[in-house]
């Protein structure tokens, strides 16, 4: 049974760099078939999509975020990681890691999800 | 504003069957056959219940099932019952510069 947690800080100051780490057991981070995405959610909104990476490292970032977000891999613990820099009020959400599917473009499972809240 | 716009709230009662929209433009659900559907039950993680606009994953009820038509992606649960209370999100390929939308979510209460 794959299984996907997030780990991180909770609370991050407004203008420094947030920091995750989702963990992946039960699958191999380096398989061809997925990509390994993060998804936030702000509080009572929906679901917003900021970005992947493949086991071979390349990624994708939702354009609105471009400029901050990094999205990385460890496939020696088979983990991979995001940072958003330069983090504002807008940026407190519930931060999900996902496999995605590269022939579904579905997520599934997902982490748990951890609360983010950015401090001013 | 969510890319997808699906309505706020749906309603039924055990054992009716209700019908969640989803509709889009001709950038995503109008083109691509990626349309895929998630129950998030309050503090919880979204689960897939519907991907590739049809098909269901292994384990979930064959009560869900998924449609579109044009620009509007539709998720279909029969015979409701009580644990099927959940927040439902629509999401949708919408090509390699945005990737993937998601739509507002729409709560559905079994009355």
């Amino acid at each position: 049974q794959v299984q996907l947690q997030e780990s991180g800080p909770g609370l991050v100051k407004a203008s420094q760099t947030l920091s995750l780490t989702c963990t992946v057991s039960g699958d191999s981070i380096s398989g061809s078939d997925y990509y390994w995405a993060w998804i936030r959610q702000h509080a009572e909104r929906g679901l917003e999509y900021l970005g992947y990476v493949y086991y071979s490292g390349s990624t994708y970032y939702t354009p609105s975020l471009r400029s901050r977000l990094s999205i990385s891999v460890d496939t020696s613990k088979n983990q991979f990681s995001l940072k958003l820099s330069s983090v504002t009020a807008a940026d407190t959400a519930v931060y999900f890691c996902a496999r995605g599917g590269r022939t579904t473009v579905s997520f599934d499972p997902w982490g748990q999800g951890t609360l983010v809240t950015v401090s001013s | 504003q969510s890319a997808l716009t699906q309505p706020a709230s749906v309603s039924g009662s055990p054992g009716q069957s209700v019908t969640i929209s989803c509709t889009g433009t001709s950038s995503n659900i109008g083109t691509y056959s990626y349309v895929s559907w998630y129950q998030q039950h309050p503090g919880k993680a979204p689960k897939l219940v519907i991907f590739q606009v049809t098909h269901r994953p292994s384990g979930v009820s064959n009560r869900f099932s998924g449609s579109n038509s044009g620009n509007t992606a539709s998720l279909t649960i029969s015979g409701l019952q009580a644990e099927d209370e959940a927040d439902y999100f629509c999401c949708s390929y919408s090509g390699s510069s945005t990737y993937v939308v998601f739509g507002g979510g729409t709560h559905l209460t079994v009355l």
